[in-house]
């Protein structure tokens, strides 16, 4: 069936360095691709997404790209603080009015000080 | 404002009990959500409201489960009859029209 998944389940970085979190997907149809930050305990919090008929796009500090030949989605973090230490989701979603995410299984993002 | 709020923050129950985990959404926003996170995995889907309308309830994986929105604000969702494979985190989340979910905190269900 169609699913979203991680390429590396850990990254662990130096604070101060940029990071790269990788995401494949297989559902040709999606329409919005999301990424999530989760913190120990808490729920995920949205932190951007793209459509579809985009190949990049900016946020503070982060940045998504999108390659749909390849069916891969990448998160950058600029400058990582310790603050960015989370598991990261990717998300996918075909829109129309249905918008149900499906879930990949998550990265955990170590930064070391 | 106020975000998204759940509880109890955990639950303990017996195995064959019922249990029922609360979500109070966003005001105002139209579609909530549920979603169960075992240990080290990602949210799997189980039910979808939005508005009016019927809900989605492809992702439940059994009859015994079952959720309720009362007034298009607060959600229940009911597990009947707990199996200790029922333990794991509910998460629940609301949302305006469009792609960005709010999260609660979620509700650790522990089932012995």
């Amino acid at each position: 069936g169609e699913s979203v998944g991680l390429h590396l389940p850990t990254l662990s970085v130096q604070e101060g360095d940029n990071s790269i979190i990788n995401c494949a997907y297989s559902n040709s149809a999606s329409d919005y691709f999301i990424w999530y930050k989760q913190e120990s305990g808490k729920g995920p919090q949205f932190i951007i997404d793209i459509r579809s008929n985009m190949d990049k796009r900016q946020g503070q500090r982060v940045t998504v790209l999108l390659n749909k030949t390849v069916k891969h989605l990448s998160l950058q973090i600029a400058a990582t603080q310790p603050g960015d230490s989370a598991v990261y989701f990717c998300a996918e979603m075909v829109g129309g009015g249905s918008y149900i995410p499906t879930f990949g299984r998550g990265t955990s993002l170590i930064v070391h000080p | 404002g106020a975000g998204v709020s759940q509880s109890p923050s955990n639950k303990v129950t017996e195995k064959g009990k019922d249990v029922e985990l609360r979500c109070d959404p966003i005001s105002g926003h139209t579609a909530l959500y549920w979603y169960r996170q075992s240990l080290g995995q990602g949210l799997e889907f189980l039910i979808y409201f939005q508005g009016n309308s019927a809900p989605d309830k492809s992702g439940l994986p059994s009859d015994r489960f079952s959720a309720e929105r009362t007034g298009g604000s607060v959600s229940t969702l009911t597990i009947q009859r707990t199996q200790q494979e029922d333990s794991a985190v509910y998460l629940c989340a609301s949302s305006p029209p469009g792609v960005e979910q709010y999260f609660g905190p979620g509700t650790r269900l522990t089932v012995t």
